[in-house]
């Protein structure tokens, strides 16, 4: 059975910080995504990873993908407040997408 | 615009009344799939659809059927609703063996009493 892990699930932090959330997920995957749902809202897509070592970076996000340690981890740059929300990772494997159970980010101002 | 869009966005009613939340996309992809999200829970798979005719279950299932007759369309039925299917439901659709993402719905706030 798949399962997909993140920690932490609640983080806050200051502006201008540095700080990482992982995904772990427990069998091998054809893929791995991330996704940021803002309160109230829909979830929209951040990154796919396709392969080992895919590293993707959109502003101050920066995703990355190690199949062998079946981890991924979201870096996060010099937090800025509009950066709040939660975020999740989500693992497919036979064309089932299984989500993690998301990790609510607050950055203090 | 390219979207998927859900209705009812809200709905209260009473357990036992059958009920149908529609969706719908513009963007002629083949997978859809219907999540409830909970809080502390993520989101969860109810079911899947790889394309026309083609379904199939998620991880949370029972209680819940779908239909997928025509490519746009991936409408959730609730037979006889209850207390622990009130929930937040997202649809989505997309190509994950091609570009990767699913497009989420707004999505549609069941409270079942």
């Amino acid at each position: 059975e798949l399962k997909v892990e993140q920690n932490p699930l609640f983080l806050s932090m200051q502006e201008g910080k540095n700080y990482t959330i992982y995904c772990n997920y427990s069998t091998t995957s054809d893929r791995l995504y991330w996704y940021r749902q803002d309160p109230g809202k829909s979830l929209e897509s951040l990154f796919v990873l396709l392969s080992n070592g895919a590293v993707k970076q959109e502003g101050r996000l920066m995703a990355s993908l190690d199949t062998k340690a079946r981890l991924s981890t979201l870096h996060i740059t010099a937090a800025v407040h509009d950066l709040s929300a939660t975020y999740f990772c989500a693992v497919d494997r036979d064309d089932k997408i299984i989500f993690g159970k998301g990790t609510r980010l607050h950055i203090l101002p | 615009e390219a979207q998927v869009t859900q209705n009812p966005r809200y709905l209260i009613t009473v357990t036992g009344k059958k009920l149908t939340v529609t969706c719908s996309q513009n963007m002629n992809h083949e997978y859809m799939s219907w999540y409830r999200q909970d809080p502390g829970l993520g989101l969860r798979q109810i079911y899947y659809s790889m394309n026309v005719e083609v379904t199939d279950k998620g991880d949370v299932p029972e209680g819940y059927k779908v239909s997928r007759k025509e490519k746009r369309n991936f409408p959730l039925i609730l037979e006889s609703p209850s207390p622990n299917q009130t929930s937040l439901y997202f649809c989505a659709s997309g190509r994950p063996w091609d570009t990767g993402e699913l497009f989420f719905g707004e999505g549609s706030r069941l409270t079942v009493l």
